[in-house]
Formats: structure tokens, sequence, C-alpha cells
């Protein structure tokens, strides 16, 4: 399967401790994103990368969330000192962009969190 | 900050009615993208449209994109079991080639057989 994966795809934890979660693109993609998505609403925008450059921050994340993309590759998402409002799906995704738009993002499956 | 709203948010429909989700942005887009997800899966994309007025067809399902490029609309002819799910229209935040894509709230559709 050469799709987006993401890890782990379920995360329970108490509140107050840290996650990671990883994502692997299509490989031959350029751009990652980190969404977050909560029961009927459309994906929020956390994050991107073009490479391993983060271009934009959504001004919605605290600092307690950080996220890499060290080698222009795979991404990990980092919450830090979960709390309840935390958990939701969180999306990555990938594309292709192009000179005159962003492309198709390719969603992977999602890691859901619940901070409980 | 730029919002992009759709109507209606749920739509029930009998199997061979039709059905249509209305998306508007509060700015002007470069661009406008559509995504359906399935319950319990994640968001896929459908279709692409740049031009003001463009038009673009996939058997059943109908795109539409505002002369004034800040509204579009989906129309799903003679609806199926198979169209259940929620779809997404999403727009770039600022240049075209910008990553930041807003994503409106969905329309859920359910087809009853």
């Amino acid at each position: 399967d050469t799709g987006v994966s993401q890890d782990p795809r379920h995360k329970i934890t108490k509140r107050g401790q840290n996650v990671t979660f990883r994502c692997d693109p299509i490989s031959e993609h350029n751009r990652l994103y980190w969404y977050r998505q909560t029961l009927g609403q459309g994906p929020e925008f956390l994050t991107y990368f073009q490479n391993e450059a983060q271009l934009e921050k959504s001004r919605l994340l605290s600092d307690r969330f950080s996220a890499e993309r060290p080698k222009g590759s795979f991404s990990t998402l980092e919450i830090q000192r979960t709390e309840q409002g935390d958990s939701a799906m969180y999306l990555c995704a990938s594309s292709l962009a192009q000179t005159t738009n962003t492309g198709e993002l390719f969603f992977g499956e999602g890691s859901r969190l619940t901070v409980l | 900050g730029q919002q992009v709203m759709q109507i209606p948010q749920y739509q029930h429909v009998q199997e061979g009615e039709d059905f249509t989700t209305y998306c508007n942005s509060s700015t002007t887009l470069s661009n406008i993208q559509w995504y359906k997800q399935r319950p319990g899966g994640h968001p896929v994309f459908l279709i692409q449209l740049v031009k003001s007025g463009e038009v673009k067809k996939q058997k059943r399902l109908t795109f539409q994109f505002g002369e004034a490029k800040k509204n579009s609309s989906l129309h799903i002819t003679a609806t199926q079991t198979t169209d259940v799910g929620t779809y997404f229209c999403a727009g770039p935040s600022g240049s075209g080639n910008t990553g930041k894509l807003i994503f409106g709230q969905g329309t859920t559709l359910q087809v009853k057989p």
C-alpha cells in the first residue's frame, strides 16, 4: 500500500500525558499537512510542511502542539500535557504541490485520540 | 478570518431523489476542492474547480464554481445508497498555492433505500 499511513490508529491517554503521532506520506509528495477533526465538523487546519520546512501553523494551535518533518519524509505531531479538549481525530495528508495550486490532498486513516 | 460555510448540514433523501449541497466562502477563491468522507472513513478527493463559472461532471455528480469564485455547489442526480457520506468543500486561504486549505463543516447525506 503506497498511501498515507498514520500510527497509532487509536490512542487513549490520561490528561497531562504527552502523545506523539507519526505520519508517512506518499513518497513523492512534497507537502504534508496535519488536520484535526471532531465529530460533525470539517477538518481543521493545524500546520503544513513543504519538504522539511514548516510553512504555516494555525494560530489556534497552542504551544503544547509541535510538529516536525526532519528529513522531508515522515512527520510527527506531538501534543504535550494533553487536555480533554484535545480528544479528536488527527488527520495527516500529503500532496504534490504544483506552481499554481495546492493539488489534491491524500488523507491517511487518521489517529484517534481520547484523553480521559 | 476566512470562512467556508456549507448548507444544509444534513440531508435525508429517498433513493432515487436528487441532492444538492452549497458552499460559500467569505473571500474569493483561486480554486475550490470537494471531498467525500464515508462514515468511519477519511476524506477522499473528488474534484478541483479553478475557472469562474466552471462546471464539471463525474457520472451522476455535477460540480459548479460560481462566477464570482466565492461559491460552489455539488449536485447528485438520482442518489444511490453508495452516495451516503459527508461532502466537504475546501478552499485555499490566501494565494492559490498556499497549503492551507479551509474546509467547510460538511453536508451529511443519508439515503433511504
